[in-house]
């Protein structure tokens, strides 16, 4: 079962904030977080196993609510390397699969 | 240590022609998983190999097959090439898929044309 991620995209300037937002309807094991670059491959940015934890990366984190199956990316005073599409990656309880949104497209300008 | 390795980066062929793509995992890591990008779609799943088991397999007709060698390679065929095959080919590699963070290959871009 595909997450679904919103919004689809987003345009910030230099220092705005903003959260993506990853839900399934299938209890879930872990949430994965990705960003690609045009042209590159997706680059893992963290992991959220079953148990509620929020998660930091420098200004980048996220939490993973499982009785909701929903999790969301924060990312804050965003920067220009910030741009990108982010996916949100989903591992239910019942298999190892790893199973990705569609994206959030994310544009940052000066 | 190095990284995923997929090989081709490029293919074009023509329709009705079946390719084979190869990809190399991280030493060590045992699962890989192969996924279809094209614009619009994000990723979707095809299918998932541990230990040369195919263990999870995504909702694509049976001319998408795979396998993983003992060393951990993994292949993957597309037999009889429709237009709308074309796409990028990712593959990803993890200790235990969906419980590690998965690294990705940079992909081969496959057209049909």
């Amino acid at each position: 079962q595909q997450p679904v991620q919103s919004p689809q995209a987003v345009i910030l300037r230099e220092g705005e904030d903003a959260v993506i937002n990853c839900s399934s309807s299938k209890a879930l094991y872990s949430v994965h977080w990705y960003r690609q670059k045009h042209g590159e491959a997706p680059v893992f940015l963290m992991i959220l196993l079953k148990g509620g934890e929020q998660k930091g990366h420098e200004k980048i984190s996220a939490s993973f609510n499982e009785k909701k199956q929903q999790s969301s990316l924060y990312l804050t005073a965003s920067q220009l390397s910030y741009s990108g599409t982010y996916f949100c990656g989903t591992e239910e309880t019942s298999g190892s699969r790893l199973t990705f949104g569609e994206g959030t497209q994310l544009t940052v300008n000066p | 240590k190095a990284g995923v390795t997929q090989t081709p980066r490029y293919l074009i062929k023509t329709r009705g022609q079946q390719v084979t793509l190869s990809c190399s995992p991280i030493s060590g890591h045992r699962s890989v998983s192969w996924y279809q990008q094209t614009p619009g779609q994000g990723l979707q799943f095809l299918f998932e190999y541990f230990s040369e088991t195919q263990r999870n397999k995504g909702n694509f007709p049976g001319r998408f097959s795979g396998r993983q060698f003992s060393n951990s390679r993994s292949e993957m065929n597309v037999s009889t090439l429709e237009l709308g095959d074309s796409a990028l080919y990712l593959c990803a590699s993890s200790l235990v898929s969906g419980r590690t963070e998965a690294f990705f290959g940079q992909g081969t871009r496959l057209t049909v044309v």
